[in-house]
């Protein structure tokens, strides 16, 4: 079957670094995404992992390893306006081509 | 600035009342998404287009759900009948597969759907 399991919540302060892990079981395997979703908005796309190791992009980068089935997103310097919800997703090579299978997000909380 | 464009942005209506959501995809991209999102059970897809061919819609149930692509600028979905447990957001993304593998899927602002 197709499990992907993140955290529900979490709490940083602002400045700090945050990890956000993702663990994830699927038939197949062709990409990593990870969504971040404000409040009453719309999932925004923050990064994607296809090949094992780190991507960086400025303040958050994404890590995987296709072996273990895990990634995870890591914030530094973290903001209050970092306070969201966290989608990791899995594009899943078999069965419909470019479909992606979300976790239920992480929500993250970042306070002064 | 391109953008997924869905309308309309809230809907209430009554349990039994067909209900209509479009989308406007991304100028150019010829794969489209409609996923709902609840709190239970977070983002889920219902349906997916490429090139306007419905390629899955089995996360959608069929007796009262149905989704089309008029033409490459327009999708629709619609409830008929709709049912409480219905409400949700209903999320439209697009994207393109030519854009190397990474086909990233761009999301619209989303349906508020409330049926009570």
């Amino acid at each position: 079957g197709q499990n992907i399991d993140q955290p529900t919540e979490m709490t940083a302060t602002e400045g700090a670094i945050v990890q956000i892990n993702c663990t994830y079981q699927t038939s197949g395997f062709n990409g990593l995404f990870w969504y971040q979703q404000h409040a009453g908005e719309a999932p925004t796309f923050l990064s994607y992992n296809v090949l094992d190791g780190l991507e960086e992009k400025g303040r958050f980068s994404s890590f995987l390893s296709r072996s273990k089935g895990y990634s995870y997103l890591l914030l530094k310097e973290l903001q209050m306006k970092d306070s969201a919800s966290y989608l990791c997703a899995v594009r899943d090579s078999q069965g419909s081509q470019g479909n992606l299978i979300f976790g239920k997000g992480t929500k993250l909380s970042v306070k002064p | 600035d391109a953008r997924v464009t869905q309308t309309p942005r809230h809907k209430v209506t009554e349990m039994g009342q067909e209900v209509t959501m479009r989308c406007q995809p991304i100028l150019g991209h010829n794969t489209v998404f409609w996923y709902r999102q609840t709190m239970m059970q977070g983002l889920e897809l219902l349906a997916y287009f490429r090139n306007r061919a419905p390629l899955d819609d089995s996360g959608m149930p069929k007796d009262r759900f149905s989704a089309e692509m008029p033409d490459a600028t327009l999708a629709t979905l619609k409830i008929q009948p709709s049912e409480p447990r219905d409400s949700a957001v209903y999320f439209c993304a697009s994207g393109d597969p030519g854009q190397g593998n990474t086909d990233t899927q761009y999301f619209g602002p989303g349906t508020r759907l409330t049926v009570l």
